[in-house]
């Protein structure tokens, strides 16, 4: 499956603590993004990468939050002193460029519950 | 900035009949514009797409057509199936803008 691959699908935490969130793009795919989804709503953006660069970081929380791409790896979503508003499902979406009009692939997605 | 907006939810249909979910959006540019769906515990798949002004996307038995002098995006279909029942969200995506942004999402469900 050359899909994108996102782990894990389920993550329970408690306040306070850290999640990491992984995600590999699709074979091919430089480019990574990260959206949230609250229930019942639609995705927002927050963060863009390319290999071991951040593109565009304006949908990102000014703290606790943080995402990298690596040369090597996967990228990873950080929640750092998690609290529960961060409960959410965390997508990743790859693309092979940076064209705008090439659609975005997307991960199944990590379910983020914080009690 | 940017915005998509789609018709309120939910909506719910009889197999075989016709379907409308509304989109409009606002861009200060000339978007890509792009419909998604989700299934129960999946990610977004893409549905169909278009890229400028009257271009129409197809896919499954879904449309939707460009419609620039109405900032629309309306996706229909004619004769829809209990599989379709799922989450639709239009999305667009601004010239020189990665992000894609979306709209609020349509729940559909389709009854047998």
């Amino acid at each position: 499956n050359a899909g994108v691959m996102q782990n894990p699908r389920h993550l329970v935490r408690r306040r306070g603590q850290e999640a990491r969130l992984r995600c590999s793009p699709m074979k091919g795919h430089s480019h990574v993004y990260w959206y949230r989804q609250l229930p019942e709503e639609g995705l927002k953006f927050m963060v863009y990468l390319q290999k071991e660069n951040i593109i565009d970081e304006s949908g990102m929380p000014k703290e606790r939050f943080s995402a990298e791409f690596p040369k090597e790896g996967p990228s990873i979503l950080r929640i750092q002193q998690v609290v529960r508003g961060d409960s959410a499902a965390y997508f990743c979406a790859s693309s092979p460029t940076w064209d705008s009009n090439q659609p975005q692939h997307f991960g199944d997605g990590t379910r983020l519950s914080i009690l | 900035g940017d915005s998509v907006t789609q018709m309120e939810g939910p909506v719910t249909l009889s197999e075989e009949a016709f379907l409308t979910i509304n989109c409009t959006y606002t861009a200060t540019g000339y978007p890509s514009l792009f419909w998604y769906v989700q299934y129960p515990g999946e990610g977004l798949q893409l549905l169909l797409k278009a890229t400028k002004a009257d271009d129409k996307g197809s896919n499954k038995g879904f449309e939707a057509t460009y419609r620039k002098e109405t900032t629309s995006f309306h996706l229909e279909k004619g004769s829809v199936q209990v599989s379709d029942s799922a989450v639709y969200f239009c999305a667009l995506s601004d010239q020189g803008a990665q992000k894609l942004v979306f709209g609020q999402g349509t729940r559909l469900t389709i009854n047998p």
